[in-house]
């Protein structure tokens, strides 16, 4: 199976800060390589796939990066509504496996 | 309108059984790859199992054997039937499609169920 490693497992961050999380696969996916964004309580939402392509709707402060088994998820300048947990998932292989997520939280 | 409701979750006791269901609305689930994933309390997405448009599915190890994925085309419904359920199998239970993204991400969610395992 493959694993997916996701840093930091937390993080605190300001309105306006650059943020970066980082997801690494235990083997190369190419770029099959998917963000979610979950707040409480809520569905997750689809981010980012493909590594980097932005889902549509989704705002262009969020970008991402990588390929075989590092990626990078950055948010530009954080905003009040990106308060959440991240969480990256590697959809090249079953079984597929999610990161352990990432909780940006105010400062 | 794209929607995804899930229903059929609740309190079951050890070794029991239970059938979600998830119904589709806006687009076909048959033509779909359609996938279950969990949340336990306090913790983080864990994938259960997917069936792709062609009728191929896959299961986490740590239900194969136990939960069933299928689905009714005339109902436009995908289910899950988890039997011989267990204390861990409590979680919040999600359908999600992939839609109009690819590379089998999943960009339409449902609400979720709640299944809680429990005696």
């Amino acid at each position: 199976d493959i694993q997916m490693t996701q840093s930091p497992s937390s993080l605190s961050a300001s309105v306006g800060d650059r943020v970066t999380i980082t997801c690494r696969a235990s083997q190369s996916i190419s770029n099959y390589l998917n963000w979610y964004q979950q707040k409480p309580g809520k569905a997750p939402k689809l981010l980012i796939y493909a590594a980097s392509t932005l889902q549509s709707g989704v705002p262009s402060r969020f970008s991402g990066s990588g390929s075989g088994t590092d990626f990078t998820l950055t948010i530009s300048s954080l905003q009040p509504e990106d308060f959440a947990t991240y969480y990256c998932q590697q959809s090249y292989s079953s079984p597929l496996t999610f990161g352990g997520g990432t909780k940006v939280e105010i400062k | 309108e794209v929607q995804l409701v899930e229903s059929g979750g609740g309190l079951i006791q050890p070794g029991g059984s239970l059938r979600l269901s998830c119904a589709a609305s806006g687009f076909t689930v048959s033509s779909n790859y359609m996938n279950w994933v969990r949340q336990a309390p306090g913790k983080g997405l864990d994938w259960v199992s997917l069936i792709y448009s062609g009728g191929s599915t896959y299961y986490a190890d740590s239900v194969k054997g136990r939960f069933t994925i299928s689905r009714d085309n005339s109902k436009n419904t995908l289910y899950l039937q988890m039997n011989s359920l267990r204390a861990e199998d409590t979680a919040v239970y999600y359908c999600a499609a992939q839609y109009r993204s690819s590379m089998y991400s999943l960009d339409v969610w449902g609400q979720g169920t709640t299944v809680t395992v429990s005696s």
